[in-house]
């Protein structure tokens, strides 16, 4: 089985500035992963998927992600947030040789300021 | 416009009071589930299905109920609901089993408040 850990429950950041929102995870198989964004009283969208090849992966709004297979991280990154990027951010993975359904890390609230 | 719909979007109940809420997509998606959302502890599985008339437990099934007779529709019943089924609730479908599964559109939410 697999799991995801998002290590931060948090991150404050100042409009402008660059963030990372870190994600862990742990399987004994090859992993595909997934960062989702869910914007205040909305349901969750698909930001970006690492599946398999290059193991930077570029998303919407200007978010991307490294995959990392030594450290097994995935963490999202953007290089300068707006305020409107404040939401939830949920890491998933998904394991290949079984029924692929993922599992969601807890979720990181990144709050943007002015 | 391809969407997952849920209905209602808010739901105030007392407790054994059955409910039903509803789930419904336009993508013409095999695979469809329901989550549960906690403050943290993020997105729990209740149940999912695989296509019409399979439907298997998530990590979380105690207290609920599901039925795909048809492969646009998935609804949650609650047989009785409790408070500690309070809870902002989600469905999500996606293309067919296989790494389609992994990229689910969500619908809206529907948030459950038992008394």
């Amino acid at each position: 089985a697999q799991s995801v850990t998002q290590l931060d429950s948090q991150v404050p950041v100042f409009e402008e500035a660059p963030v990372e929102l870190r994600c862990n995870y742990s399987s004994s198989v090859s992993v595909y992963l997934f960062w989702y964004v869910q914007y205040p009283n909305q349901g969750l969208q698909l930001l970006l998927k690492y599946l398999s090849g290059s193991t930077l992966v570029k998303g919407i709004n200007g978010f991307e992600a490294e995959f990392n297979k030594s450290q097994t991280s995935f963490h999202l990154r953007k290089p300068s947030v707006h305020i409107s990027d404040t939401a939830e951010y949920f890491c998933a993975v998904g394991a290949s040789g079984g029924s692929y359904i993922p599992t969601f890390g807890r979720g990181t609230s990144l709050i943007v300021h002015p | 416009e391809a969407q997952v719909t849920q209905n209602p979007r808010y739901l105030i109940t007392v407790t054994g009071k059955k409910l039903t809420v509803t789930c419904s997509q336009n993508m013409n998606h095999e695979y469809m589930s329901w989550y549960r959302q906690d403050p943290g502890l993020g997105l729990r599985q209740i149940y999912y299905s695989m296509n019409v008339e399979v439907t298997d437990k998530g990590d979380v099934p105690e207290g609920y109920k599901v039925s795909r007779k048809e492969k646009r529709n998935f609804p949650l019943i609650l047989e009785s609901p409790s408070p500690n089924q309070t809870s902002l609730y989600f469905c999500a479908s996606s293309t067919s089993a296989g790494l389609g599964i992994l990229a689910q559109y969500f619908g809206p939410g529907t948030r459950l408040t038992v008394l």
